[in-house]
């Protein structure tokens, strides 16, 4: 069966410190990939997704950047973080064979920025 | 901006009550998802419906479309303490391989014993 794996699952750091998220995805192959974060009490807003290793799409011009260095592994990066950068982010995979294919979620990172 | 938007925003009932959740979209759609959130988890999904079906069923979900609406619902029968979540719709505006989609601001659920 297909899991994924994030981490860490909380992060505290300081404005202006480096980010590094990863995610990781077993039990399929040539997932498609997303990066979500959703702020308090409000909705998903999709970041970055990917369908295949180097190819990153970005959804919403920001502080962060997105990498797919290998099949399985997606990383959310930022060079200095700012305060609005804090929220709860949510890697998902879907399946790139099945029309219509639902996203199956991370238990998600929570960060904090002080 | 948000393509979905959940009605109520809250929403508490007595366990073995129904709840229903309504969502609201505003451009044409491929298919529309619901999925619950419990409190600080990922999402987990629940039903699809694609943009040319009106009614669906899985378990005690029910969950219908109206595209003319650009509405759709989601019933949840004989509601359990477990049911306590928030619950988004997604719409699916992708027209490639990745399922880009737009998840409303959601309803939280509380059900009571």
């Amino acid at each position: 069966s297909q899991t994924i794996h994030q981490w860490p699952a909380t992060l505290v750091q300081p404005v202006g410190s480096p980010l590094s998220l990863e995610c990781t995805v077993e039990g399929t192959s040539n997932p498609n990939l997303y990066w979500y974060r959703q702020a308090a009490g409000r909705g998903l807003q999709l970041l970055f997704y990917s369908v295949g290793i180097g190819q990153i799409s970005s959804e919403v011009p920001q502080n962060l950047s997105a990498s797919r260095p290998q099949d399985r592994q997606f990383i959310l990066s930022s060079k200095k973080l700012l305060l609005s950068d804090s929220g709860f982010y949510l890697c998902a995979w879907s399946s790139w064979f099945i029309e219509n294919s639902p996203l199956h979620f991370g238990n998600g990172t929570r960060l904090t920025v002080t | 901006s948000q393509q979905g938007e959940e009605d109520p925003q809250a929403l508490s009932i007595q366990e073995g009550e129904n709840a229903t959740m309504n969502c609201s979209y505003k451009t044409s759609i491929n298919n529309l998802q619901w999925y619950r959130q419990n409190s600080g988890r990922g999402l987990v999904h629940l039903i699809l419906i694609r943009s040319n079906e009106r009614e669906k069923h899985s378990g005690r979900l029910r969950v219908t479309l109206d595209t003319s609406k650009k509405s759709s619902s989601l019933l949840i029968t004989a509601s359990r303490a477990a049911d306590t979540a928030s619950y988004f719709c997604a719409t699916d505006r992708s027209t490639g391989t990745a399922s880009k989609l737009t998840f409303g601001t959601g309803t939280r659920l509380q059900v009571t014993l």
